[in-house]
């Protein structure tokens, strides 16, 4: 299985501000990489796919990068409803295996 | 707007045979490039793909629950189930079902139901 790993596993981050949240693959993935944003008692949702596309809807201030195995999501300017946490997920080979979540709090 | 739905019982007895369902709406199922998925995340923890389905009756699970996983597809029902066997209290968690686009540059979890908790306990 390919293993998913992410930092940091929690940050606290003022409204306004640049967040960065790493992900790595324990082997290559190509960019068959996801991101999700769930909020308490809700779903997964959709965030950026395929390492830096946007779905439809999802705000400008989120983009995604690669670099080999490294996948990094950026929050260019935090807002009150960013507050959640993310998770990373590969979809390069099956089992698909999601990251451990990055939790971004109010700090 | 495609949306899913789960349904089934909350609590399972230990041994037993959990089952649930996900209907979808907005969409068909037999629409090609998509898998029809379960996926897990037991409380306060990650995400655990369970497996999906496609609507011409394909599976394909997750190695370590794969003794014990069996998904199906009703297309005239316009929904597909998961049944986990021998449950124990390491089933409990929330089960969501969602939709993967397969194809191109499209292989993402891209609609996905509310999630229901099923708890395992005698």
């Amino acid at each position: 299985d390919i293993q998913m790993t992410q930092s940091p596993s929690s940050l606290s981050a003022s409204v306004g501000d640049r967040v960065t949240i790493t992900c790595r693959a324990s082997q290559s993935i190509s960019s068959y990489l996801n991101w999700y944003q769930q909020k308490p008692g809700k779903a997964p949702k959709l965030l950026i796919f395929a390492a830096s596309s946007l779905p439809s809807g999802v705000p400008t201030r989120f983009s995604g990068s690669a670099s080999e195995t490294d996948f990094t999501l950026t929050i260019s300017s935090l807002q009150p409803e960013d507050f959640a946490t993310y998770f990373c997920q590969q979809s390069y080979s099956i089992p698909f295996t999601f990251g451990p979540g990055t939790r971004v709090d109010i700090k | 707007q495609v949306q899913l739905q789960e349904s089934g019982p909350g609590l399972v007895k230990p041994s037993q045979t959990l089952s649930l369902t996900c209907t979808v709406s907005g969409g068909s199922i037999s629409s090609g490039g998509y898998f029809w998925t379960w996926i897990r995340q037991h409380p306060g923890k990650g995400l655990e793909w369970i497996g999906y389905i496609h609507y011409s009756g394909s599976t394909y699970y997750n190695p370590s629950l794969k003794s014990r996983v069996s998904i199906s597809v009703d297309t005239s029902k316009n929904h597909f189930s998961l049944q986990l066997s021998s449950v124990t209290a390491a089933d409990t968690a929330v089960y969501y079902c969602a939709r993967y686009c397969s194809g191109g540059s499209c292989f993402q979890f891209d609609y996905w139901g509310q999630g229901t908790l099923v708890t395992v306990s005698s």
